[in-house]
């Protein structure tokens, strides 16, 4: 079956860490690709999205995220994580062929240690 | 400017029973949507409005119907609640209508529902 993975079920860093987050997928043919965050106690907002154009996005506090497309990959980084970075993360993808389904990953949940 | 606004927060259903999920967005979005969220699982889509006067079905739409009651409202109802519908109901919308998502989601804050 078609699917979304975030192999990262949980991840744990300290402050000042760099932070990757794997996100693949399998659906073939032009995707739109987001990454989607919910800090704790609210809800789910969009931290930044892939159309077209330089594979390379960047998001709100300081997120980017790559599209490799050989890979089947948008994997998401932050050089530097703070404490209030602490949340879960999904990655999420509108593939063409299903245009009106948006596929979500199973998330990963970040903590931050101070 | 409230946003998405989703009532109740939590329910406890007995199976068999019915109840309606209400979802309400003030800000002139077209389409709208209801997700579920389970563990493990992610986000699945059960149900859109593609706009105001349409609905379709997703990925998971057994045993639960919606109605786009009008540009800002859009209700999801359970018949009749098994306990495989126990979740978390995240309502959503955004700016554009039709597909490819090209206008950001934005959810509400969740419904926890639980069936005994």
């Amino acid at each position: 079956a078609q699917s979304v993975s975030q192999h990262n079920h949980h991840v744990i860093l300290s402050e000042a860490a760099s932070l990757e987050l794997g996100c693949n997928y399998s659906y073939g043919g032009t995707v739109n690709l987001f990454w989607y965050v919910q800090y704790p106690g609210q809800h789910l907002q969009l931290l930044l999205k892939y159309f077209s154009g330089d594979p390379l996005v960047k998001g709100i506090k300081g997120f980017e995220a790559e599209f490799i497309k050989s890979k089947f990959s948008f994997n998401l980084r932050k050089p530097s994580v703070q404490w209030s970075d602490t949340a879960e993360y999904f990655c999420a993808v509108n593939p063409a062929a299903g245009a009106n389904n948006l596929f979500f990953g199973t998330g990963t949940r970040l903590t931050v240690i101070p | 400017n409230a946003g998405v606004t989703q009532t109740p927060k939590f329910q406890v259903l007995k199976t068999g029973q019915s109840m309606t999920l209400q979802c309400a967005q003030d800000m002139n979005h077209n389409s709208m949507y209801w997700y579920r969220q389970d563990p493990g699982m992610g986000l699945r889509l059960i149900y859109y409005s593609a706009s105001e006067g349409t609905t379709d079905k997703g990925e998971v739409p057994n045993g639960y119907n919606v109605s786009r009651l009008n540009k800002r409202e859009f209700s999801l109802r359970l018949e009749s609640a098994a306990p495989s519908q126990t979740s978390v109901y995240f309502c959503a919308s955004s700016e554009k209508s039709g597909s490819s998502y090209n206008s950001p989601l934005h959810f509400g804050n969740g419904t926890r529902l639980t069936v005994t």
